[in-house]
């Protein structure tokens, strides 16, 4: 299965946009690259996903390199509610209803005033 | 909607006892999965679920049983705890296990093991 490697934390100021890489070197024409974060107690939350063309949403916007073996996920104005780790993670349309995810240790983003 | 739904919050169990955590979701979710992280480590799989009557084991499957007996419900059943099953566990879903589905976490069991 494809892996992807993130840094092991970040930090960021207040209002300031925040870009968290993920490397996915092996990752297959069929993996959607998916973001989750997990504020501290809680369980992981849906962030982003994207295959090919960059995506925005409410909460973020993912950014994937055109060959797709890295993407970024970028908060546009980073809050100390956005203090968490964050996940990249790469899911296979191939393998459909037999889908292992696999969740590394992530980013832990600290954000300060 | 509830969402994904866990109990208990938190558990003391002694060596050698059995329990079952609950998992239960309300959005007729097709897949369900369990998850145990610890500290310093990302999620690690232990089994998952693709429909009632189905399931398979995950990366981390050995000391945990389940079993799906009806869509909304995935129990994870501790036969004979041991204090390396010490961990938080979540519970996920999602609409199928599709590459564009979303997950959906509940919020966690927190389970000590002595």
């Amino acid at each position: 299965d494809a892996k992807t490697t993130q840094p092991n934390s970040m930090e960021s100021n207040e209002e300031e946009p925040v870009h968290l890489p993920c490397n996915h070197s092996t990752i297959s024409g069929t993996d959607y690259i998916h973001w989750y974060r997990q504020l501290p107690s809680q369980g992981p939350e849906y962030v982003i996903h994207g295959l090919t063309s960059n995506v925005n949403n409410r909460m973020a916007s993912l950014a994937i390199a055109e060959d797709r073996k890295s993407s970024t996920l970028i908060l546009h104005r980073a809050t100390l509610r956005d203090a968490a780790v964050y996940y990249c993670i790469l899911r296979d349309e191939l393998t459909g209803g037999g889908n292992k995810l696999t969740f590394g240790t992530g980013t832990q983003l600290k954000v300060e005033l | 909607n509830a969402g994904v739904t866990q109990t208990p919050k938190f558990q003391v169990l002694k060596t050698g006892q059995s329990m079952t955590l609950q998992c239960a979701q309300d959005m007729n979710h097709e897949y369900m999965s369990w998850y145990r992280q610890d500290p310093g480590m990302g999620l690690r799989l232990i089994h998952y679920s693709v429909g009632a009557g189905i399931t398979d084991q995950g990366e981390v499957p050995n000391g945990y049983n389940v079993s799906r007996s009806t869509t909304e419900d995935f129990p994870l059943r501790l036969l004979s705890a041991a204090p390396s099953q010490t961990s938080v566990y979540f519970c996920a879903s999602s609409y199928d296990g599709g590459a564009r589905e979303k997950l959906f976490f509940g919020s966690g069991t927190q389970l000590s093991v002595l």
